[in-house]
């Protein structure tokens, strides 16, 4: 069985600093996605970024980087200089193709970190 | 820009009631999803659909059964609604063809008393 967790149910952080937030994964399947979304106090879920399993560079989005180290099962985000509006949740999910039912995928969410940035 | 829209963003319904949460997406994806948000518990997959009138059970799909008569439209239903049903209900939807961005409706706060 899939699973996400973050061990941070909230962080507090001050403005212009960077952040790291945790994720850990669990699976067995050799092929697999990681993402990160960011939601709003509004509700929306945004997405940031993304990762596959196979991908061998971390990748990067603007301020946004996903440090993946594959043999600890970690999915790290990291936020370059952090801005007021980067206070909201952020979710961890993995995505994974369930071969045995047409290649359909689904995807198991973390219980998310609140971020708050301090001015 | 893909559109997920959500019928309602909130919703509050008495126990027993039977209750319809419907999504649209108007960019032609194959495949749609259901889940629902708790403080503490992120978010969990209820059904998802990867065609016209095709269903799968997520991962709590006890008390649900969804809809999907048109490849535009999934719809949640709560055939008895019960006060345990409280909760931010999400739809997604995602393009075939190995695609892996979902994107997501604006949500529906549902609480049933």
């Amino acid at each position: 069985a899939q699973k996400i967790t973050q061990t941070q149910p909230g962080m507090f952080v001050q403005e212009k600093e960077a952040v790291t937030l945790d994720c850990t994964y669990d699976t067995s399947d050799p092929s697999y996605g990681l993402f990160w979304y960011k939601q709003p106090s509004s509700g929306e879920m945004i997405f940031l970024i993304y990762q596959g399993s196979y991908d061998q560079q971390n990748a990067t989005e603007g301020r946004y980087s996903l440090n993946f180290q594959k043999a600890r099962k970690s999915a790290n985000l990291v936020i370059s200089a952090s801005q007021l509006g980067d206070s909201a949740m952020y979710f961890c999910a993995m995505r994974f193709i369930m071969l045995s039912n047409f290649g359909n995928e689904k995807l198991t969410f973390g219980t998310g970190t609140r971020l708050t940035i301090i001015p | 820009d893909v559109k997920v829209t959500q019928s309602s963003r909130y919703l509050v319904k008495r126990t027993g009631e039977k209750v319809f949460l419907e999504c649209v997406q108007d960019m032609d994806h194959e495949n749609m999803f259901w889940y629902r948000q708790d403080p503490g518990l992120g978010l969990r997959l209820i059904y998802f659909s990867y065609d016209v009138k095709m269903k799968e059970k997520g991962d709590i799909p006890e008390g649900y059964s969804v809809s999907r008569e048109k490849k535009e439209r999934f719809s949640l239903i709560l055939e008895s609604a019960s006060t345990n049903q409280t909760s931010m209900y999400l739809c997604a939807s995602l393009p075939g063809g190995g695609a892996y961005e979902q994107y997501f409706g604006p949500g529906t706060r549902l609480t049933v008393t």
